[in-house]
């Protein structure tokens, strides 16, 4: 099946300063992304959603400014935690398709545990 | 918010079927269902996906009622490494496709 690399797997920083994760398809050009964070035992909560050569459109709550989301080829998507605080510590996924079909299946990279001290 | 309700925990016995069911009253002609399951720490893994028909590959069946108001996900011999969150997801036609999670089911394989 298709695969969705996300780097790093997990990072430690300090508070105030800025973490970049990646997300990359590997076999398939993504024409669309998504950004996810997970905290313990809950659900995923939907970021944003990013097209390639757009603009992210973030889902209501999340501060545009403090999470910076760059799609700027079809196989690479950005999220960029700026001036990261300890409430920002969770699990970070992003997902890719294909396509714009129904009926097109998401894939999932493996996540970020982000924990700010 | 999720379209779609699933019940929070259920527990099954190695080697016998799993049957997670999942309701979604309000899903759209042209919505399809899908399911995705995590392991602990681990990115959403893709089971299986249908429209109305009923569904079957190497990891589940997928059984739709008629009127496709809730449908059932069975893991026909469950082993302990089938034990993860599982998520009954309907997936609009429109609105970039986006992914909403719900609740999902918990499932423990117990040996």
């Amino acid at each position: 099946g298709a695969v969705v690399s996300q780097h790093p797997s997990w990072v430690i920083c300090k508070s105030g300063t800025s973490v970049k994760i990646e997300c990359r398809s590997l076999d398939f050009q993504a024409t669309t992304m998504f950004w996810y964070r997970q905290f313990p035992k809950q659900s995923l909560m939907l970021m944003a959603t990013s097209n390639e050569g757009s603009k992210a459109t973030y889902e209501q709550g999340v501060e545009k400014d403090k999470f910076l989301i760059n799609h700027a080829s079809l196989t690479l998507s950005t999220l960029t935690v700026t001036s990261a605080h300890p409430e920002d510590s969770s699990f970070y996924i992003c997902s890719a398709t294909p396509g714009q079909l129904e009926n097109e299946k998401l894939f999932f990279g493996s996540g970020t545990q982000l924990s700010v001290l | 918010d999720a379209k779609t309700t699933q019940p929070p925990s259920m527990d099954c016995a190695e080697g016998r079927a799993a049957n997670l069911p999942c309701n979604h009253s309000t899903i759209s002609g042209n919505e399809y269902v899908y399911w995705y399951r995590q392991i602990h720490s681990q990115g959403p893994q893709y089971i299986i996906h249908g429209l109305k028909n009923n569904e079957t590959n190497e990891m589940a069946s997928l059984i739709i009622t008629e009127d496709r108001k809730s449908s059932t996900l069975i893991l026909p011999h469950a082993t302990l490494r089938d034990t993860a969150v599982y998520y009954c997801i309907v997936r609009p036609y429109t609105g970039g496709f986006k992914t909403i999670f719900g609740a999902g089911t918990r499932l423990f394989v117990k040996a």
